[in-house]
């Protein structure tokens, strides 16, 4: 079956513009998860969303960065006034549920802020 | 003490060796352990979990260390296929979902 999708793969703005970021879990995975990966870095924790629950948001950065997700289908992070050191490949993962399970990951959104 | 610990290599093997990675992990409580592999320029895939006896998948062996909070991966007969970094994850302490990424291991087979 199809498997996590991310849109757009690359995408290039400037400092101070807002970008959003699309993942598509595979279908009937009620957990989704995001990170971030600096170049040469290992991946960083941003959300994590589980079914009907609160999001465990305590992983973004600051508060230019959100993400919703429409019950358990696509998900849309946000990144407000973009900067420099925002730069880095975004990640989506989906698992069939939160308990720890295999996560499947999308091939990520490489974003360039100039 | 990192959450999760890797030396970042990188190992620069020929084929057919023998490599071993290892791995430290700060919560004494966590109850999860996985091997991920990313290739270059590519998204991590699971390689493998780790479990309490140990377990073997072919030329992979890994291995985990309660007392010690250590986790290790063993690749036997390397083959250049075997080249990518090699990620340590284990479960963290705020949700159920969270598990925390290494950032990893750079293996790279020559022939």
């Amino acid at each position: 079956g199809a498997g996590v999708s991310q849109s757009p793969s690359n995408k290039v703005t400037e400092k101070g513009k807002d970008v959003e970021l699309r993942c598509d879990p595979i279908s009937g995975h009620t957990a989704l998860y995001w990170y971030r990966q600096r170049l040469g870095q290992g991946l960083e924790f941003l959300i994590y969303f589980q079914g009907n629950s609160a999001p465990d948001k305590s992983g973004l950065p600051s508060d230019r960065f959100s993400a919703e997700r429409t019950g358990e289908s696509v998900s849309t992070l946000t990144i407000q006034r973009t900067q420099q050191e925002d730069s880095a490949v975004y990640l989506c993962a989906s698992s069939y549920s939160g308990n720890y399970n295999e996560q499947f990951f999308g091939p990520g959104t490489r974003l360039t802020v100039l | 003490r990192k959450e999760v610990e890797q030396d970042p290599g990188p190992f620069n093997v020929p084929e057919g060796a023998t490599v071993a990675f290892n791995c430290t992990y700060s919560n004494s409580a966590s109850q999860s352990f996985f091997w991920y592999r990313q290739d270059c320029r590519k998204e991590p895939k699971l390689l493998m979990s780790v479990y309490s006896s140990g377990n073997e998948d072919g030329r992979f062996t890994a291995q985990l260390n309660r007392a010690s909070q250590y986790i290790s991966l063993l690749i036997r007969d390397s083959k250049l296929s075997d080249s990518a970094t090699y990620l340590c994850v284990v479960n963290g302490e705020r949700s159920q979902g969270n598990l925390i990424f290494g950032k990893g291991t750079k293996l790279s087979v020559k022939p």
